[in-house]
């Protein structure tokens, strides 16, 4: 069975431009979340959806990051402006509701110069 | 969700037991304890989780005190593959259920 696949694995860009993540959780898995995770530090929780609904984005920075999971299944995360601080791991993870344990991907390395 | 503490790091011998000890002494009575660890460049995995009685699985064992304020995880014969930080996390069953990373342990196994 695929885990949790997420692309790209790296990205570089300049600040002020536009960045997306993709992840595809495991199939079956109606609980999708976003974490962000600086280096040395513990991921922290950006927004978490059950199915297509953000149940809990408190943590998202909504002046430039936004999320979607149209169909409950695939998402994106996008930065819009990236700023140099938002340089960090991307991690997506899903369960199979939100009860269970959650299986992480192996994140997107995001370095913005 | 319970704040753990965890040392910064450990060294364990290869072919020994890895043990790792977690603090949690404001877990309330609804709260499991989690294990994750993430291995360099990787994403966290899930090792093991429990409420009051010891686990076991194929990965590792859970030792939680009678009283819940800490637990211990056991790697019974650690490799080199174990090498990896450890993240002990206390969680509510039931309504939200984001998992507060914290630091971890860095648990280094020495050949």
């Amino acid at each position: 069975e695929a885990g949790v696949v997420q692309s790209p694995r790296y990205k570089i860009i300049e600040k002020k431009q536009p960045v997306a993540f993709w992840c595809n959780p495991i199939s079956g898995h109606n609980t999708l979340y976003w974490y962000l995770q600086n280096l040395g530090q513990g991921p922290e929780l950006l927004i978490r959806y059950e199915n297509e609904e953000a149940v809990d984005d408190s943590q998202l920075p909504k002046d430039r990051f936004s999320a979607e999971r149209l169909k409950g299944v695939d998402s994106t995360l996008k930065i819009q402006p990236a700023e140099l601080g938002d340089s960090a791991v991307y991690l997506c993870a899903s369960s199979l509701d939100s009860n269970t344990e959650a299986f992480f991907g192996q994140g997107t390395r995001l370095t913005v110069v | 969700d319970a704040k753990t503490t965890q040392p910064p790091s450990m060294d364990c011998a290869e072919g020994r037991a890895a043990n790792l000890p977690c603090n949690h002494s404001t877990i309330s009575g609804n709260e499991y304890v989690y294990w994750y660890r993430q291995i360099h460049s990787q994403g966290p995995q899930y090792i093991i989780h429990g409420l009051k009685n010891n686990e076991t699985n194929e990965m590792a064992s859970l030792i939680i005190t009678e009283d819940r304020k800490s637990s211990t995880l056991i790697l019974p014969h650690a490799t080199l593959r174990d090498t990896a930080v450890y993240y002990c996390i206390v969680r509510v069953y039931s309504g939200a259920q984001k998992l507060v990373f914290g630091q971890g342990t860095r648990l280094t196994i020495n050949p």
